[in-house]
């Protein structure tokens, strides 16, 4: 069963326009972790946020979760062409070891 | 340094036919997964690999899915009598230990299936 779901499905922004997406999710967590994937490559981590945790940053990433209201964003500053992927929530489900994956966002720069 | 490699990239077979595909994960990773992605969508978890433990199988889709582990390293999923609603892309991914799921999972490029 899906977990996570992001939203939106797609997004399509200028370069250098702040671009932010949304994952939402059912059940407690124990953290909630980013990933980017290129079209036809693996997934790349991006970050990992615990539930104890608010917010964390890592270059022009900012990632927020809100427990109370089962939700996190990922919010990419200023961006670039190299953006241009899709990007997947995945949360734990108080499970150790194993992810619950969204169905992602494809984000689309425009040069 | 190398990161998880799976093989073949791209395999193209005929319905009925069995498959193997290989991963090879980092070197001291002892958490080994794979996952199905089908056109578009997140990723399906099939099964997972934690040292000389018992696998959890819980997400293979059906008895023609098997999957092993040799040595605690590579990884074979093996698909016996491939049916067209197979094709897929399989990942493969390896993280450093046990909390798989609160730490960095680390992907190969995957095996894009296509069954005819």
């Amino acid at each position: 069963s899906q977990q996570g779901e992001e939203d939106p499905q797609a997004l399509s922004i200028q370069e250098g326009e702040n671009a932010t997406m949304n994952c939402s999710y059912k059940t407690s967590i124990n953290n909630l972790q980013w990933y980017r994937q290129n079209s036809g490559r693996g997934l790349v981590h991006l970050i990992l946020i615990r539930s104890n945790e608010r917010e964390k940053h890592s270059g022009r990433l900012r990632v927020t979760l809100d427990t109370s209201k089962k939700s996190s964003s990922l919010l990419i500053t200023a961006s670039r062409a190299a953006d241009t992927a899709s990007y997947f929530c995945a949360t734990d489900r108080g499970s150790n070891y194993q992810l619950i994956w969204g169905a992602g966002t494809k984000l689309i720069i425009k040069p | 340094g190398a990161g998880v490699s799976q093989s073949p990239s791209n395999k193209v077979t005929e319905k009925g036919k069995d498959v193997e595909l290989r991963c090879d994960p980092i070197s001291g990773h002892t958490a080994l997964y794979w996952y199905r992605q089908s056109l578009g969508q997140g990723l399906e978890f099939l099964i997972y690999f934690q040292g000389n433990s018992a696998p959890d199988k819980s997400g293979l889709p059906s008895d023609r899915f098997s999957a092993e582990r040799t040595g605690g390293s590579v990884s074979t999923l093996t698909i016996q009598r491939t049916q067209q609603e197979d094709s897929a892309v399989y990942l493969c991914a390896s993280s450093l230990d046990v909390r798989g799921a609160e730490q960095p999972q680390h992907f190969g490029d995957g095996t894009r299936l296509s069954i005819l």
